[in-house]
């Protein structure tokens, strides 16, 4: 039974470039969320993801944007990356009404 | 204040012994309470689970919960170097069911 998967596992990007991140969720979890943790830090709420939809959202700005696909697997896009994005961004899985979170291995993208 | 907050340690410990671990949030509304392990480079792992007040066994792991007190702990009995890792409280609150994390307490098992 595969976990959550996320890709790349790794990624250097440019201040200014654009970047996607792409997440599938364990199988029988239709609920995605995405995390941003930075070094020393817990892991922040970005948003998440339900029936297609952004459910919630965190205290980010615009330039994070997700999407979610029929099958459950999710998108995060950041635009116009700065320095401070610099971060290990994970996604984690759930199932309406299910106890607790399931994390996938994360993105860890640095910004130069 | 922090919604979540924890000690950031390290909270040092000799092999076989009680590690315990503690945790503080202000939303009074909160509903579910998780603990997770994440060793370093890696991805939170979800350890304990607990929704109501009292105390839940698991293994060698007690997850505590006190609402009234907003208090949430983590004891892991016999202690093994293996348990060295950051240790993350997290909760949900009323409204959906995001999960607001603390920063973590890093632990220490020494042998």
């Amino acid at each position: 039974d595969a976990g959550v998967t996320q890709s790349p596992t790794h990624l250097i990007k440019t201040r200014g470039q654009q970047v996607t991140l792409r997440c599938s969720p364990k199988s029988g979890h239709d609920t995605v969320s995405w995390y941003q943790q930075a070094l020393g830090q817990g892991p922040q709420f970005i948003f998440q993801y339900y029936e297609e939809e952004e459910r919630q959202r965190g205290n980010f700005p615009d330039r994070f944007s997700g999407h979610q696909f029929p099958n459950y697997s999710s998108e995060l896009n950041v635009n116009a990356l700065l320095l401070g994005d610099s971060a290990l961004y994970l996604c984690a899985s759930s199932y309406t009404g299910g106890e607790g979170y399931t994390f996938g291995s994360g993105t860890r993208l640095t910004v130069v | 204040q922090k919604e979540v907050e924890q000690n950031s340690g390290p909270l040092s410990v000799p092999e076989g012994a009680i590690a315990s671990l503690n945790c503080t949030y202000s939303d009074r509304v909160s509903q579910s309470f998780f603990w997770y392990r994440q060793y370093s480079g890696k991805s939170p792992e979800l350890i304990m689970s607990i929704y109501s007040n009292g105390d839940k066994e698991d293994g060698r792991f007690t997850a505590q919960l006190n609402k009234a007190s907003q208090y949430v702990s983590l004891l892991i009995r016999d202690s093994q170097p293996s348990d060295s890792a950051t240790y993350l409280c997290a909760v949900t609150g009323e409204y959906g069911n995001k999960l607001v994390f603390g920063a973590g307490t890093i632990l220490r098992v020494k042998s």
